[in-house]
C-alpha cells in the first residue's frame, strides 16, 4: 500500500547550518506531496506542497522538489534559526482512501 | 477566526470511564477529522466527516465514536477508556473534502489524554 518513510531523528544542527531531512514515499501514480511543521506545544500546519512531479514547493525559507525517478520529496534549509525546532511530517494522499498518510516525523533541534 | 480549538488540553482518565473531547472550527470547512499522535507512529486516522451528518471510520476507529451534527463541530468520544488509548488528540480541517484543498488540513492544539 501507499506509504511514507522519514528520516530518524532526532536532527541536532548549530544555527546557519545547512538542513536535509530525507523524505521517500511508495505511491500509485503521481500524488500531491506535502510536509507539515508541529511547534512544540502545537499542531500541525502545513508548511509546504508540491502537485506534481517536478514542482518545488517553498515556504518560510524551506523547499522540497517532488522527484518521481527516485520517489522521494526531501526537505531542505539553507541556514536554519533556531526558531526552526520543531517536528516534521511528510504525508501524501492514499490512492485508495484519500486520505493522507502521514511519516513517523523529524524531530530537528537547533541550537545557538 | 480562532481556527481549529479543541477542550481540553489534558486530561487523565482512569480505565473503564467514558469522555468527549470537543472540537470546533469557525472557518466553515467541510472535512474535519481526528487523529491520534503516538511516539514512533506518526498520526493515525481515527474519524472523519465529510459534512454535517455525515461520518465514517479511519484506520483505527475502534473505542472510539463520533457525530456530527453541525458544521463546526466535531466531538469525540470514548465510550470506555483504555491504556491504549493513551496518546494526544489532533482535530483536523479542511475547506474541501475532496482533492487536493482536502489535503491542507488545518490542526487544532490537541489533547493530552492519559488513561490509568
Amino acid at each position: 500500500g501507499d506509504s511514507v518513510t522519514q528520516m530518524e531523528g532526532p536532527v541536532t544542527l548549530s544555527e546557519e547550518a545547512f538542513l536535509t531531512i530525507n523524505c521517500t514515499y511508495t505511491a500509485t501514480g503521481y500524488p500531491s506531496l506535502f510536509w507539515y511543521v508541529q511547534y512544540p506545544g502545537e499542531g500541525l500546519q502545513l508548511l509546504l506542497k508540491a502537485t506534481k512531479a517536478d514542482d518545488k514547493g517553498s515556504n518560510k525559507g524551506f523547499e522540497a522538489t517532488y522527484r518521481k525517478e527516485t520517489t522521494s520529496f526531501h526537505l531542505e534549509k539553507g541556514s536554519v534559526q533556531v526558531s526552526d525546532s520543531a517536528v516534521y511530517f511528510c504525508a501524501l494522499p492514499s490512492y485508495n482512501t484519500d486520505k493522507l498518510i502521514f511519516g513517523t516525523g523529524t524531530r530537528l533541534q537547533v541550537f545557538p | 477566526n480562532a481556527g481549529v480549538t479543541q477542550t481540553p488540553k489534558f486530561q487523565v482518565l482512569k480505565t473503564g470511564q467514558s469522555m468527549t473531547l470537543q472540537c470546533a472550527q469557525d472557518m466553515n470547512h467541510e472535512y474535519m477529522s481526528w487523529y491520534r499522535q503516538d511516539p514512533g507512529m506518526g498520526l493515525r486516522l481515527i474519524h472523519y466527516s465529510v459534512g454535517a451528518g455525515i461520518t465514517d471510520q479511519g484506520e483505527v476507529p475502534n473505542g472510539y465514536n463520533v457525530s456530527r451534527s453541525t458544521t463546526e463541530d466535531f466531538p469525540l468520544r470514548l465510550l470506555s477508556a483504555a491504556p491504549s488509548q493513551t496518546s494526544v488528540y489532533f482535530c483536523a480541517s479542511s475547506y474541501s473534502a475532496v482533492g487536493v484543498e482536502s489535503y491542507e488540513q488545518y490542526f487544532g492544539p490537541g489533547t493530552r489524554l492519559t488513561v490509568t
